[in-house]
């Protein structure tokens, strides 16, 4: 149980371009979402908190208007990376967690490697 | 503020030595605990937790014990296999962070045949 599916796995494209990464939860209802990017042989470094229905919570440092996150469903997730340059080549990384309270654990999905020619 | 401290990587060990990665802990009360797996080039998976004090947390033969004493949750293997190899994140997450995860900084593990 508790998997978490993440499209695609791997993108490759030009700068400029705008890229849309999914995290679905498969097999249970995630109130919360959380998008991490990480940087290599670096831990995680949290970009931003969805929650179902409201807008997410960004951390500081993370440009809002740059990575887009819609959380439009308690199984759907989206992060979008506008307008795509060479340092938001990264591991991007999203998790769930289920509804059932604030202290359980974070389910995750397998990362999306960006890379921006 | 809440943190978490694990041993700095990488580990290097002969097949079926056995495993000790140290992992403590700052935090108010009685934070969750939970060791991440992160095999190469994949997501993380959840190895084990621990919501208690005194609760062991115990998958794929790896445990760990949630001691709030020494405020410490360090994994233990009896005996690793080169499979094991990977990288092992040690997070806490908390009320007062909103339950975010507090994350460790990862110890890359090696296991030679």
């Amino acid at each position: 149980g508790a998997v978490v599916s993440q499209h695609p796995s791997r993108v490759i494209c030009k700068s400029g371009t705008s890229v849309k990464i999914e995290c679905r939860s498969l097999d249970f209802q995630a109130t919360t979402m959380f998008w991490y990017r990480q940087f290599p042989k670096q831990s995680l470094m949290l970009m931003a908190t969805s929650n179902e229905g409201s807008k997410a919570t960004y951390e500081q440092g993370v440009e809002k208007d740059k990575f887009l996150i819609n959380h439009a469903s308690l199984t759907l997730s989206t992060l979008t990376v506008t307008s795509a340059h060479p340092e938001d080549s990264s591991f991007y990384i999203c998790s769930a967690r289920t509804a059932m309270g604030g202290n359980q654990p974070q389910h995750f999905g397998d990362g999306t490697r960006l890379s921006i020619l | 503020g809440n943190s978490v401290t694990q041993m700095e990587g990488p580990v290097t060990l002969s097949e079926e030595a056995f495993l000790t990665i140290n992992c403590t802990y700052t935090a108010t009360g009685y934070p969750s605990l939970f060791w991440y797996v992160q095999y190469p080039g994949e997501g993380l998976q959840l190895l084990l937790k621990a919501t208690k004090a005194d609760d062991k947390g115990s998958n794929k033969g790896f445990e760990a014990t949630y001691r709030k004493e020494t405020t410490s949750f360090h994994l233990e293997k009896g005996s690793v296999q080169v499979s094991d190899s990977a990288v092992y994140f040690c997070a806490l997450s908390h009320m007062d962070s909103n339950y975010q995860l507090i994350w460790g900084a990862g110890t890359k593990l090696i296991i030679k045949p």
